[in-house]
Order: structure tokens, then C-alpha cells, then sequence
């Protein structure tokens, strides 16, 4: 099975500060059509999780452009520029290449400082 | 807009079985290229994919739970099923049916559902 990797697994941020998680898989995520299937979730306190970003870097519809992923092969980054309150949750990589099974990243939990 | 909702009972004593049923709107169960799963968390804990069944009826399981459980659809009900036996205090926890394409494979989420294994 593919391991995903994040860090950190902790991530205070000030308001309006950009935040970086990281997000390594144990194997290439790059897929015989080309594409690395990679997506990151966010999950809010009590929410279940949604997607922010398909494909390592597509922006799902509705999500702010202050979130963009970016990577290939074994790593990829999610970075969110300009921090709002809102953004508090935890943050799930999650790899759908070599599959099954799907494997997901440990979470890594943004606060506000 | 596609919607997902799961249902089944909140308590579940040890050693029986766990039955839950997802519930999709917006769109056919039996549209092509689809994956149906189903993911769960242990409280504070992260996600564990569970197994899928496929718009073709295929299906496959998480090989730390293969034996143990099942997933099914009706399509006349717009609804896949989850079934886990033998239950344990260890699969307390939120569950949640997903939806995706076969390269995304994890498009959409339900809003869960809390299971607790005790007598």
C-alpha cells in the first residue's frame, strides 16, 4: 500500500499569514494518463471533509483562491495564502493512483496563534 | 447538486453486525465511471477507506477489514449499503459514505454517521 506522509502534523498560524503542508507518498503518484491523483480535504470542527483540490492542483468549484496545491511524482504541497479564521480544521492528503486501497495522509491541524 | 446521506443505527452491540445505508441524491447510482465507498474515523483520529462498489457492481475492501465486511447496492433505491461483522469496541466511529470518479475516486462525502460498539 502507498504511505502518505504529511507534515507537520501541527500548523499555528497568524491571521493572514500563508500556511504550507506538506503531503510525500511512498510511490510516484503519477498515473499511466498522465495525472497525479492526488487530492487534499479540509475538515472543519464537526464537519465531515470536503475537497479543496482534485488532480494536485485543480481548485474545486466554490473553494477561495487563497488555497492552491501544486507537486508531482512523490511530493505536493497545499499552501494557503492569507489565513482566515475559517480555515481551522485539519488537512487530509489523499492518493487514489495505486489503488485499492485509497490511502490517506495522517492530518495535519491548523490553529490560529 | 449530489448528496449523500447515511443512515442506521447509532449503537451496535460487540459481536453483531454493523448495517448502514447511503442514500444518494442529484444523480443515478448507476451512473458510469463511478465509485461508491465508504471511510471512517475513529474519534480524534485520521480517515481509513473502508472498500468501494463500483457503477459496475465490482467491489473491493481494505484488506485490514476484508473478511469481515461487505458492500452492496440497490440501485432502484438510489442506495449502497455497508455491512461489518463481528464488531468491536475498536470500530466505534464516524462513518461516512463517498462518492468519485474513477480517477479522483473521492469527489463528494456524506456528513457521517456515528457508530458505537457497546452493550
Amino acid at each position: 500500500d502507498v504511505v502518505m506522509t504529511q507534515s507537520p502534523l501541527s500548523l499555528p498560524v497568524t491571521l493572514g499569514q500563508s500556511a504550507s503542508i506538506s503531503c510525500r507518498s511512498s510511490q510516484s503518484l503519477v498515473y499511466s494518463d498522465g495525472n497525479s491523483y492526488l487530492n487534499w480535504f479540509q475538515q472543519r470542527p464537526g464537519q465531515a471533509p470536503r475537497r479543496l483540490i482534485y488532480k494536485a492542483s485543480n481548485r474545486d468549484s466554490g473553494v477561495p483562491d487563497r488555497f492552491s496545491g501544486s507537486g508531482s511524482g512523490t511530493d505536493f504541497t497545499l499552501k494557503i495564502s492569507r489565513v482566515e479564521a475559517e480555515d481551522v480544521g485539519v488537512y487530509y492528503c489523499m492518493q487514489g493512483t495505486h489503488w485499492p486501497p485509497i490511502t490517506f495522509g495522517q492530518g495535519t491541524r491548523l490553529e490560529i496563534k | 447538486q449530489v448528496q449523500l446521506q447515511e443512515s442506521g443505527p447509532g449503537l451496535v452491540n460487540p459481536s453483531q453486525t454493523l448495517s448502514l445505508t447511503c442514500t444518494f441524491s442529484g444523480g443515478s447510482i448507476s451512473s458510469a465511471d463511478y465509485y461508491w465507498s465508504w471511510v471512517r474515523q475513529h474519534p480524534e483520529k485520521g480517515l481509513e477507506w473502508l472498500g468501494y462498489i463500483s457503477y459496475s457492481g465490482s467491489t473491493h475492501y481494505n484488506p485490514s477489514l476484508k473478511s469481515r465486511v461487505t458492500i452492496s447496492a440497490d440501485t432502484s433505491k438510489n442506495q449502497f449499503s455497508l455491512m461489518l461483522r463481528s464488531v468491536t469496541a475498536a470500530d466505534t466511529a464516524m462513518y461516512y459514505c463517498a462518492i468519485g470518479g474513477s480517477g479522483t475516486k473521492i469527489d463528494s462525502w456524506g456528513q457521517g454517521t456515528l457508530v458505537t460498539v457497546s452493550s
